[in-house]
């Protein structure tokens, strides 16, 4: 089945540096690119979808000035956290969808110290 | 797209069939039902997804009451392994349209030996 992949796998940062996280798309090209937040014990939230080539729709409540995406290419979709801070640590998911199906990624874990 | 209402827990002994319901009853007719599953820290894997009919592949059989009002997923031989939280989700297909996968709280099931 399509692949999709995050890097980093986990990163620690310290409050007010900015985290970059990688999605790709590996074997097939991602028309559309989701970004998904979960804290502990809670259910993935959305927070934005991309297209490739044009701007992110945020979810109401996330802040794009914040959470910036960009979604260069088909294969690739890119999420950073900007000035973080400590509420920000949790498990971020990127999904991408080819002309058919939905796939996930295996998750970033960001702690921020 | 439609919301759906699962039990928020569940208990299965291994090798015995786990039959994880769900209720939706305001679906509409061209929404589809899926399910995925995520284990601890792990991104959503997909499942099985059907429209009205019943569905199965290698993972689960899915069965969709014939008011389309609820299903039931059915893991016939549980393993430890497919310990994870599971969720039910309605929408319509994706091809065509800017559909977004929301996800509610899941079923958390819990195999034991």
């Amino acid at each position: 089945g399509a692949v999709v992949s995050q890097h980093p796998s986990r990163v620690i940062c310290k409050s007010g540096t900015s985290v970059k996280i990688e999605c790709r798309s590996l074997d097939f090209q991602a028309t559309t690119m989701f970004w998904y937040r979960q804290f502990p014990k809670q259910s993935l939230m959305l927070m934005a979808t991309s297209n490739e080539g044009s701007k992110a729709t945020y979810e109401q409540g996330v802040e794009k000035d914040k959470f910036l995406i960009n979604h260069a290419s088909l294969t690739l979709s890119t999420l950073t956290v900007t000035s973080a801070h400590p509420e920000d640590s949790s498990f971020y998911i990127c999904s991408a969808r080819d002309r058919v199906e939905q796939y996930f990624g295996p998750g970033t874990r960001l702690t921020v110290t | 797209d439609a919301k759906t209402t699962q039990p928020p827990s569940m208990d299965c002994a291994e090798g015995r069939a786990a039959n994880l319901p769900c209720n939706h009853s305001t679906i509409s007719g061209n929404e589809y039902v899926y399910w995925y599953r995520q284990i601890h820290s792990q991104g959503p894997q997909y499942i099985i997804h059907g429209l009205k009919n019943n569905e199965t592949n290698e993972m689960a059989s899915l069965i969709i009451t014939e008011d389309r009002k609820s299903s039931t997923l059915i893991l016939p031989h549980a393993t430890l392994r497919d310990t994870a939280v599971y969720y039910c989700i309605v929408r319509v297909a994706f091809a065509g349209t800017a559909s977004k996968l929301t996800f509610g709280t899941g079923t958390r099931l819990q195999v034991t030996l």
